[in-house]
């Protein structure tokens, strides 16, 4: 079980530039979520998946778009970089959505000039 | 007003010294708090989740507490392997559905 994956680990943008950032989980869980990490500040929730084919916005949605085309799968778009969207990106999964245990990818490094 | 502080924002402690990290929330309905760890670099590892007041749960040198208004994450007699980032994040009722709200984190260096 490799759990929660992420690709990339760390990517530099040029302000403008669009990319995908793609997580995977092998749990066969329902939900996924896409959280965004900055100094001082708590792990915010920018989208999440309730199942296959379906998505919603989380705390801080703008600049990004997501999807569920395979269970497994959530990826995260970001189609015009900004600066402010230079920050850590992390991918979690979970079974249900009743206070089940989330579980967290290693993250990706984002970096926007 | 952030719904879940945490304190202190860093603690350093001696190898072998007990303490506790707390973990405030003012949530309407608390449907479960969870405890993770995170080392530099890395996500977010869980530890415990803690569901009504009274409840407690241990892990090794770790024993996590549920009251009301607050949680803590007691350390028995630490070791330096102990050092990394604490976060305490909450689920209420009636939010987005299994949203996660998290405090800042508590870092813990454990010096030998």
């Amino acid at each position: 079980n490799a759990g929660v994956t992420q690709t990339p680990k760390f990517r530099v943008l040029k302000t403008g530039q669009s990319m995908t950032l793609l997580c995977a989980q092998d749990m066969n869980h329902e939900y996924m979520y896409w959280y965004r990490q900055d100094p001082g500040m708590g792990l915010r929730l920018i989208h999440y998946s309730v199942g296959e084919g379906t998505t919603a916005k989380g705390e801080v949605p703008d600049g990004y778009n997501v999807s569920r085309l395979k269970k497994q799968n959530f990826l995260l778009g970001l189609e015009s970089a900004a600066p402010s969207q230079t920050s850590v990106y992390f991918c979690a999964s979970s079974y249900t959505s009743g206070a089940d245990t989330q579980y967290f990818g290693p993250g990706t490094r984002l970096t926007v000039l | 007003e952030d719904q879940v502080t945490q304190s202190p924002e860093a603690l350093r402690l001696q190898e072998g010294e007990s303490s506790s990290l707390n973990c405030s929330y003012t949530v309407s309905g608390l449907r479960g708090l969870f405890w993770y760890r995170q080392d530099p670099g890395k996500g977010p590892e869980f530890l415990f989740t803690l569901y009504s007041a009274g409840e407690e749960k241990e892990k090794e040198r770790l024993k996590a507490t549920l009251t009301k208004k607050e949680s803590f994450l007691h350390i028995t007699a630490p070791k330096p392997e102990d050092s990394a980032t604490y976060l305490c994040a909450v689920q209420e009722y009636g939010g987005s559905q299994g949203n996660l709200i998290f405090g800042k984190g508590t870092k813990l260096s454990v010096k030998p």
